[in-house]
């Protein structure tokens, strides 16, 4: 069973309505990846963060998402407007180094349906 | 920039019969990590193998892979399929950036589908 903790499971939202899903990372693990898997079961990279600062994210991200790892509390990722084009499984995965070759742990995602 | 390439979307399998999901990959950096994970449904993703070692051969749960850096490859093989092995499996190369903490670049993914 994982040990990062998603919250929540499904969410289905109107388009242009927020959508705010959480992730609580694998004890001890200070590094914290948001990926999107999409129809077509791509996995793309939105963005990652060491303990609460932002490591790298993508324009897209930076532009319509927003994200935290705040300290004592869990990750969330928000898109702020939500459009079809979101509909996708949300992933959340944690690592306790952020050097090359290490494993990352994923929780079982939040999956968001844009109607 | 990195990237991995999956050449097959679907590998469609007779249980008992051998096991091949290709993995090539590309980066300028000369110790790359390749990882694959496989991920089924409404499960997690998780780790099966990973390898930074040039013709070493890395074994789990039955799965081996090698990497030859000669050919840019990591290619998933397994002797005899289970039904049990019908996932998706990706392939994955570690982000030579320190400083992006160790992002997972992925291929888009094999479906694995093991019939009896």
């Amino acid at each position: 069973n994982s040990k990062v903790i998603q919250t929540p499971r499904y969410l289905v939202k109107g388009q242009g309505q927020k959508a705010k899903m959480r992730c609580i990372p694998e004890k001890g693990h200070p590094v914290v990846f948001w990926y999107q898997q999409n129809k077509n079961n791509e996995f793309k990279f939105l963005i990652n963060f060491q303990n609460q600062e932002v490591l790298q994210q993508i324009d897209m991200t930076e532009k319509r998402f927003s994200a935290e790892c705040p300290s004592n509390s869990p990750c969330s990722l928000e898109i702020q407007s939500s459009e079809a084009g979101d509909s996708a499984l949300y992933l959340c995965a944690s690592s306790l180094y952020r050097t090359s070759g290490n494993t990352l742990y994923f929780g079982e995602g939040s999956r968001l349906i844009v109607v | 920039g990195d990237s991995v390439t999956q050449t097959e979307g679907l590998v469609t399998l007779t249980e008992g019969l051998p096991v091949m999901l290709n993995c090539t990959y590309q980066t300028i950096y000369s110790n790359p990590f390749l990882f694959w994970y496989v991920h089924y449904l409404n499960e997690s993703p998780r780790l099966l193998l990973k390898s930074s070692t040039d013709n070493k051969r890395t074994e789990h749960q039955g799965f081996h892979a090698t990497l030859h850096k000669s050919s840019s490859s990591f290619h998933l093989q397994k002797s005899s399929a289970q039904l049990s092995d019908s996932a998706l499996y990706y392939c994955a190369l570690s982000d030579r950036y320190g400083g992006s903490g160790n992002k997972l670049i992925f291929g888009t993914g094999t479906l694995l589908s093991v019939k009896p």
